[in-house]
């Protein structure tokens, strides 16, 4: 089945401990980006990924890291994660940037105590 | 910095009424698409538009994109309780790769 996978799906931690979201694809699309989804904002962009070793800044990048080392995935790094970053995550993946859609993951509900 | 603006930001209506949410951007943009995010889930994608003054249609749903590409709409005929949630708008801009998504219009369709 074709699908984003995101893990872990929720999780409570406290300010400062490092932590790594998941993200995973199986359609070996090119394009792969993350979102933060707060009440009222919408869904806002982290960063994106154009391919392989390719990322780059979407609108609210800080705090946050990224890697594509593979075409499949691309995890999410909190270095030490703020309250503020208390936020509904999603990862999105496309074929084909302006032509094709993006497909979502399930989320990530996370809580900086 | 780029702004997408979406009204209404919440709709009430009863089943069988019409529902329209629009939404404004800054700036011009490459393409248009549109998603339905169910209370608890995820967003789905509905459709794309990328032509000026392009009108597509699925079902009871009506897509508009702008003459101008700053502005579309979403026009949902007869609604139904299985239209409940909420629905965004999201594009890029010319020569990026960066999505900027409206503010969501929250749809709740009372039986």
């Amino acid at each position: 089945e074709a699908q984003v996978t995101q893990n872990p799906r929720y999780l409570i931690t406290v300010t400062g401990k490092k932590l790594t979201v998941t993200c995973s694809q199986n359609m070996n699309h090119e394009y792969m980006s993350w979102y933060r989804q707060d009440p009222g904002l919408g869904l806002r962009q982290i960063y994106y990924s154009m391919n392989v070793e390719v990322t780059d800044k979407g609108d609210v990048p800080e705090g946050y890291k990224v890697s594509r080392k593979e075409k499949r995935n691309f995890p999410l790094i909190l270095e030490s994660p703020s309250p503020n970053q208390t936020s509904l995550y999603f990862c999105a993946s496309s074929p084909i940037l302006e032509l094709e859609t993006q497909y979502f993951g399930p989320g990530t509900r996370l809580l900086v105590l | 910095g780029q702004q997408v603006m979406q009204i209404p930001q919440y709709q009430h209506v009863q089943e069988g009424e019409d529902f329209t949410t629009y939404c404004n951007s800054s700036t011009t943009l490459s393409n248009i698409q549109w998603y339905k995010q169910r209370p608890g889930g995820h967003p789905v994608f509905l459709i794309q538009l990328v032509k000026s003054g392009e009108v597509k249609k699925q079902k009871r749903l009506t897509f508009q994109f702008g003459e101008a590409k700053k502005n579309s709409s979403l026009h949902i005929t007869a609604t139904q309780t299985t239209d409940v949630g909420t629905y965004f708008c999201a594009g890029t801009s010319p020569g990026t790769y960066k999505y900027i998504f409206g503010t969501g219009t929250r749809l709740k369709v009372l039986a």
